[in-house]
């Protein structure tokens, strides 16, 4: 099983500023990786697939990059909507994902 | 747009079987494949499994042994069936659609399912 490892588990940051999330994979996923938002009490929503392609309806300000076992998440400038959880899922082997990290108002 | 809607027990005692079921709408049940992905009180997101339009399925194994996914595209349903559950099968579970892209598009608002006595 490939184990995803996600870094900060919590992450405070002002509205406006940048956010950067982590994601390591325990072995190669290629560019099969996928993150997603989940709000409390909601289903997770898919932001970001094939590493770095914004689903349909993703704001700019989200972006990815990586490729291998090294990903990232970027929020270029935090709106208020954007504080949530946030996942990253393997899809190259089976189907993992990360613990999450939780991105908090500072 | 397309739903998923999750239906079934919101409580099962231990050792017996899950069942859940999820209704799509708004789309075809081809050419997609649909999952279950559950997530405990607090915790992250763990893949069960997933069944194609075709019937072609595919598990976590770390649960194989207990779980079952079955398709009906007539009706557009696609059920799981989780044995000898344990509290630690108590989770809020998802159904999702996979698309061609293998990532998880559509969710649904997901079911919490108590394992309790």
């Amino acid at each position: 099983e490939i184990v995803m490892t996600q870094s900060p588990a919590t992450l405070s940051v002002s509205p406006g500023e940048r956010a950067t999330l982590s994601c390591r994979a325990s072995q190669s996923v290629g560019s099969n990786l996928a993150w997603y938002q989940q709000k409390p009490a909601q289903a997770p929503r898919l932001l970001i697939y094939g590493a770095s392609t914004r689903a349909t309806g993703i704001p700019a300000r989200f972006s990815g990059s990586g490729s291998g076992t090294e990903f990232t998440l970027t929020i270029s400038s935090l709106q208020s909507e954007d504080f949530a959880v946030y996942y990253c899922q393997q899809y190259n082997n089976w189907k993992t994902f990360g613990q999450g990290t939780k991105v908090e108002i500072k | 747009q397309v739903q998923l809607q999750e239906s079934g027990p919101g409580l099962v005692k231990p050792s017996e079987t899950l069942s859940l079921t999820c209704t799509v709408s708004g789309d075809s049940i081809n050419p997609y494949y649909w999952s279950w992905i559950r997530q405990p009180p607090g915790q992250g997101l763990e893949w069960i499994a997933y069944v194609y339009y075709s019937g072609r399925t595919n598990y976590n194994p770390s649960l194989r042994s207990r779980v079952t996914i079955s398709i009906d595209t007539s009706n557009s349903q696609f059920s799981l069936s989780l044995t000898s559950v344990t509290t630690a099968d108590t989770a809020v579970y998802y159904c999702a659609r996979g698309n061609r892209h293998d990532v998880f598009d559509y969710w649904g608002q997901g079911t919490l399912v108590s394992v309790s006595s």
